[in-house]
C-alpha cells in the first residue's frame, strides 16, 4: 500500500534554509506535491513536480525528487517567519484521483 | 479559499448522535472531496464526488456517508458520531480532479464527547 513518511518537526532561524524531507512508498505515481497548512487555514498548494524530473525551482523553493530512493525533499531559502507552518508532502495514486498525505512537518522560525 | 465554505466550522456532539457537515462551493467545479485530519496522519480521504448524485469511497469511508444532490453542495453524514471521529473535516473541490487544481475549504472541527 501507499505511505508517505515525514518528520514532525523543523525549527530554524530566520533567514537560513530549510529542508523538509519526504518518503513515499508509490513508485507509479506520476506527481508528488508539497502544501503548506497555516493555522486555522485549509491546505494551500506551494509546488508539485512531475515524476521524470528531478528538481524544480519556483523563486525561495525548491524541490528535489530522488526516484530511486523515493525520497522527495523541499528547500525555503531565506527563511521568514511567515514561512511558520505545517509542510505536507502528498503523492498522487496511477489514477491521479486519489492523493495520500505525510503526517506534516512543523516549521518553526525563530527571528 | 476559491469559494468554498464549510459549514459549521465547530461542532461538539455526543456519541451516538447523527452529525451532517456540508460543504459549498461557488466555482461550479465538477469534484468535491471529503478528507479529515488526524495528528500524524495528515489528510486522508473520505469520499468524493464527480458529479450530481456520483460519489465513490476513499481510504477511511467506514462510519461516514456522503450525498451530493446539487453540484454545490456536498454533505457528509456521520449516521452515529463515535470519539475515533473527532477530527478536522476539510472539503476540497477540483474542477479536472487533479490534485494539482485541487482548492481546500477551511475546515470544521468536530469534537466527539
Amino acid at each position: 500500500g501507499e505511505d508517505v513518511e515525514q518528520s514532525l518537526f523543523l525549527s530554524v532561524r530566520e533567514g537560513d534554509s530549510s529542508v523538509i524531507n519526504c518518503t513515499y512508498t508509490d513508485s507509479s505515481s506520476t506527481y508528488l506535491y508539497w502544501y503548506k497548512q497555516e493555522p486555522g487555514a485549509g491546505l494551500q498548494l506551494l509546488t508539485y513536480i512531475f515524476s521524470n524530473m528531478d528538481m524544480k525551482q519556483d523563486q525561495r523553493l525548491t524541490v528535489l525528487l530522488n526516484k530511486k530512493d523515493k525520497h522527495l525533499s523541499l528547500r525555503i531559502a531565506d527563511t521568514q517567519t511567515g514561512d511558520s507552518a505545517i509542510y505536507f508532502c502528498a503523492e498522487e495514486n496511477n489514477a491521479g484521483n486519489m492523493l495520500t498525505f505525510g503526517g506534516g512537518t512543523r516549521l518553526m522560525v525563530k527571528p | 479559499d476559491a469559494g468554498i465554505t464549510q459549514s459549521p466550522r465547530h461542532k461538539v456532539t455526543e456519541t451516538g448522535t447523527p452529525v451532517t457537515l456540508r460543504c459549498h462551493q461557488t466555482e461550479n467545479h465538477r469534484y468535491m472531496y471529503w478528507y479529515r485530519q488526524d495528528p500524524g496522519h495528515g489528510l486522508r480521504l473520505i469520499h468524493y464526488s464527480y458529479g450530481v448524485k456520483d460519489t465513490d469511497k476513499g481510504e477511511v469511508s467506514d462510519g461516514y456517508s456522503v450525498s451530493r444532490s446539487k453540484t454545490e453542495d456536498f454533505l457528509l453524514t456521520l449516521e452515529s458520531a463515535t470519539s475515533s471521529q473527532t477530527s478536522v473535516y476539510f472539503c476540497a473541490i477540483s474542477e479536472t480532479g487533479t490534485a494539482i487544481e485541487q482548492y481546500f475549504g477551511p475546515g470544521t472541527r468536530l469534537t466527539v464527547t
